[in-house]
């Protein structure tokens, strides 16, 4: 079984930039996994931020960045502020029985 | 654009619930909707989804056997069946476009990337 894994948790101080990552048990996460990064607010549903490894949507800040980094899908964050205190996932996407497959997500803590 | 999820449910264990996710506001057989689920404190996992255009689901492995996801064109609604139900099934389970499926993989629907309320189920005896 496929196993997506990012940093539980990480803090950043405001204005500060932090790195995220999201690896797969398969190997290389490539630009075929087509990465996507989601951001969850409590209480709320995640909105996309990042998808297809750098591609951002017209409602995601500047500061927000996508790449690929030693072999994990990376979103970093440039300029923190304290709205972007929240929970991020990435989803990788893979063909067979296990289609799409979500990390188990990082809680960004802006102190 | 509105995905539009049923109210909260509760349900005792080994029960069956039933939710829905009514869509408007674009063409229900364009886009494909799929389940998320997410247990408190916990991260999110895909269930499946269906393509409304012909009926085809994909269900992950992990819920196959208990959830059957199925679209009702004349209605523009989904619904997804959870049976057998445990302690652990207690979660928000949302309802999303946000990827589209072939008979063979899936991915992003980075175009239209939409997910309803969510629905709290609770699994309590």
């Amino acid at each position: 079984q496929t196993v997506v894994t990012q940093e539980p948790s990480l803090t950043v101080s405001p204005g500060g930039t932090v790195t995220l990552t999201c690896a797969s048990t398969t190997g290389a996460v490539t630009s075929g996994h087509y990465p996507t990064w989601y951001q969850q607010k409590p209480g709320q549903a995640p909105r996309a931020l990042i998808y297809s490894t750098t591609k951002k949507h017209s409602w995601t800040p500047a500061r927000f960045s996508g790449s690929l980094l030693g072999g994990k899908s990376a979103l970093t964050l440039s300029g923190v502020q304290p709205e972007d205190e929240a929970d991020y996932y990435c989803v990788l996407y893979y063909g067979g029985v296990q289609p799409v497959v979500f990390g188990g997500g990082t809680k960004l803590t802006v102190l | 654009v509105q995905l539009e999820q049923s109210r909260a449910a509760v349900g005792k264990p080994g029960a069956t619930v039933r939710l829905s996710c009514k869509v408007s506001g674009y063409k229900f057989t364009d886009h494909n909707i799929h389940w998320v689920q997410q247990a408190p404190g916990n991260g999110l996992v895909w269930m499946g989804h269906v393509d409304p255009k012909d009926g085809e689901t994909k269900i992950a492995e992990k819920f196959r056997g208990r959830v059957t996801v199925a679209a009702d064109t004349s209605s523009g609604t989904v619904y997804m069946e959870l049976r057998s139900l445990t302690y652990e099934d207690t979660a928000v389970y949302y309802c999303t476009t946000f990827a589209f499926c072939t008979s063979v993989a899936c991915y992003p629907n980075d175009g239209f990337d939409m997910w309803g309320q969510g629905t709290v189920v609770t699994v309590s005896s």
